[in-house]
């Protein structure tokens, strides 16, 4: 089955301790994304991909890293998570910039909590 | 990218028609119309996608008049299963930088 999965699905941490989400995608997809999600504030980009070892800022990144070793993973790093960083965060992925293609493929969520 | 206004929320009841208007003023000449549902927890689906006059699909219908500076998503007789959140993207199909706005969260009603 085509599909974005992300890991973990949940996850509580504390300030300051370090933590990789895992994003994987399997449709040979160029183009991958991370967006978080708040109450009020909609769905906001983190960071992008436009293909491997291609990566750029989205609208808010302060506070993350990513990386794009290889076409299908696109990992998001918080190096020193804080409290403001609670948020449910979504990987999604698309077969090219220039293709319609049915538009994005989204992951499940990670809802993450940082206490 | 082009900036988008819709509605915060709408209700309608089951069974109805229900028309979600977006605004793109300053849509671009290379700039698609994009709309997605999103239901709690779950990340966005992909409903519809135009650039110009009518496109329907099996599940909605996407009305875009010639000056392109709004479109209206049609959902055609929902059910409760249609409540969620309706999000409007307008860009190009480069689609490197995307914002999706807060969306239009629709409830149906019994």
């Amino acid at each position: 089955e085509a599909q974005v999965t992300q890991n973990p699905r949940y996850l509580i941490t504390v300030t300051g301790k370090k933590l990789t989400v895992t994003c994987s995608q399997n449709m040979n997809h160029e183009y991958m994304s991370w967006y978080r999600q708040d109450p009020g504030l909609g769905l906001r980009q983190i960071y992008y991909s436009m293909n491997v070892e291609v990566t750029d800022k989205g609208d808010v990144p302060e506070g993350y890293k990513v990386s794009r070793k290889e076409k299908r993973n696109f990992p998001l790093i918080l190096e020193s998570p804080s409290p403001n960083q609670t948020s449910l965060y979504f990987c999604a992925s698309k077969l090219r910039p220039g293709e319609s293609n049915y538009g994005y493929t989204f992951g499940s969520g990670t809802r993450l909590t940082v206490v | 990218l082009a900036k988008t206004t819709q509605p915060i929320s709408m209700d309608s009841y089951e069974g109805q028609e229900v028309n979600i208007t977006c605004s793109h003023n300053n849509i671009a000449t290379n700039d698609y119309i994009t709309w997605y549902q999103q239901f709690p927890s779950q990340g966005p689906r992909f409903i519809i996608q135009g650039y110009k006059t009518k496109v329907t699909n099996e599940v909605a219908s996407l009305f875009i008049p010639a000056d392109r500076k709004s479109s209206t998503l049609s959902l055609p007789r929902v059910s409760l299963s249609d409540t969620a959140v309706y999000y409007c993207l307008v860009g190009d199909m480069g689609y490197q930088k995307v914002t999706f706005g807060t969306g239009t969260k629709l409830q149906v009603i019994p």
